[in-house]
């Protein structure tokens, strides 16, 4: 099976903080994905990235960075931290002409 | 990208087969019929997915109708566990399609005891 994992389920961050989210996937997969989770809006990606040390924005990358050193791993990183960034983040891989997902982090910025 | 209908929730007995129903009409040549799930607080989980033949596999059944316009996704006995959102998703093959990924409002799937 092929597995996606997020590092963390539950964070708790305050403003201005640097947060990272890291996600790892077992599949030698080479596309990875950052999206964001909100009620009413659906997915929204932030980042993805087709091969190590390389990235693209997606349709919502302010505010965001992401670091890809090594193929399974792909970062999210949030310089500082502000409340408009809760909310559940979800990381993604393609292998099999279908994308996966890990099982989401959720973020809260008090 | 092509449009999908469904309706918006869907009650279903325990033991019994859920039938989730997906327009989409506008679907073009190309495209694949994605399902996924959602249960509350997790990711999204791959289920199954087709092109124009009907598809089984160990989670569900995919029945895609000749013309294409439209799909049933069947959960053959329901457990309260399948209790979900059910989303139907239309994309073109091809990893780099993923880049831009949308789901609708989906089906909110009740299984009751």
């Amino acid at each position: 099976d092929v597995k996606v994992t997020q590092s963390s389920r539950y964070l708790v961050k305050r403003t201005g903080e640097k947060v990272f989210l890291e996600c790892v996937q077992d599949m030698d997969h080479e596309n990875m994905f950052w999206y964001r989770q909100d009620p009413g809006l659906g997915l929204r990606l932030i980042y993805f990235s087709y091969d190590v040390k390389m990235k693209e924005k997606g349709d919502i990358p302010e505010g965001y960075s992401v670091s890809r050193e090594k193929k399974e791993r792909f970062s999210l990183i949030l310089e500082s931290a502000s409340t408009n960034q809760t909310s559940m983040y979800l990381c993604a891989s393609t292998g099999r002409n279908t994308i996966y997902f890990g099982e989401g982090s959720w973020l809260t910025v008090v | 990208d092509a449009k999908t209908t469904q309706p918006p929730s869907m009650d279903c007995a325990e033991g019994r087969a859920a039938n989730l129903p997906c327009n989409h009409s506008t679907i073009s040549g190309n495209e694949y019929v994605y399902w996924y799930r959602q249960i509350h607080s997790q990711g999204p989980q791959y289920i199954i997915h087709g092109l124009k033949n009907n598809e089984t596999n160990e989670m569900a059944s995919l029945i895609i109708t000749e013309d294409r316009k439209s799909s049933t996704l069947i959960l053959p006995h329901a457990t309260l566990r399948d209790t979900a959102v059910y989303y139907c998703i239309v994309r073109a093959k091809g990893e780099y399609n993923f880049n831009k990924f949308y789901f609708g409002s989906g089906t909110k799937l009740n299984v009751k005891p």
